[in-house]
């Protein structure tokens, strides 16, 4: 129940195009969903997150939608860049009352290409 | 740059040795995570620290031990190494307690090799 699965593995976007991954977690207790972007030999960094009581979330040319009946949420990115090529996970967790988050639970990753 | 340090950078090591990773968090955070990322695993997360106290473990070997200490910097124990071990470790910090921004920089790994 603490899965989060993650799709495609691997993708490859013409510059300029439209990057859709998408996630989809089982525990309806997680509620905070952050996209986490890798470039090779670094630490991931958070690009953007969202929590369950919006349905999309914008940050540029980054996007989180979220649909919290069908436990899914995808990560858009916009006028695709080479810039952009990099390894991207999507997480889940939980907020804990006067704590903060607890661990996060991180999909598989899709290492992304954008071929000019 | 997270503002999240760790050493060494990269580690080579032999079966059955016993290595210290070293975490310092950004200056201010109170919790430190661990991760372990491999080709085969992904990402996983092996335990947490929040102001000196473990407050929650995952997939973390008994081989494997952790501690925070008063200044707040972090260690990873990792004993009686095997192959499989090979991995990239990397140690993650946020503030806590500042909800609902709680969000988790990550250091530049610690890449460990085992032969």
């Amino acid at each position: 129940q603490q899965q989060v699965k993650q799709s495609p593995q691997s993708l490859i976007v013409q510059k300029g195009g439209i990057s859709i991954i998408n996630c989809a977690y089982e525990n309806t207790a997680f509620d905070y969903f952050p996209w986490y972007q890798q470039f090779p030999g670094k630490g991931p960094a958070l690009l953007i997150a969202i929590r369950p009581d919006v349905s999309e979330k914008k940050e540029g040319r980054f996007t989180i939608s979220f649909n919290k009946s069908a436990k899914q949420f995808s990560l858009h990115i916009m006028d695709s860049q080479p810039g952009d090529s990099a390894t991207y996970f999507c997480a889940a967790s939980m907020l804990v009352s006067n704590f903060g988050n607890e661990k996060l639970t991180f999909g598989t990753g899709t290492r992304l290409t954008i071929i000019p | 740059d997270s503002g999240v340090t760790q050493t060494p950078k990269h580690l080579i090591t032999a079966t059955g040795q016993r290595v210290t990773l070293r975490c310092s968090p950004r200056s201010g955070d109170l919790s430190v995570y661990w991760y372990q990322q491999s080709l085969d695993q992904g990402l996983q997360f092996l335990i947490q620290y929040y102001n000196g106290e473990e407050r929650a473990k995952g997939n973390i070997l008994e081989r494997f031990s952790a501690q925070q200490f008063p200044d707040l910097h972090s260690e990873l124990n990792l004993s009686s190494l095997e192959l499989g071990d090979s991995a990239l470790y990397f140690c993650a910090s946020s503030v806590e307690g500042t909800l609902p921004n709680n969000e988790q920089f990550f250091g530049p790994g610690t890449r460990l090799t085992v032969l």
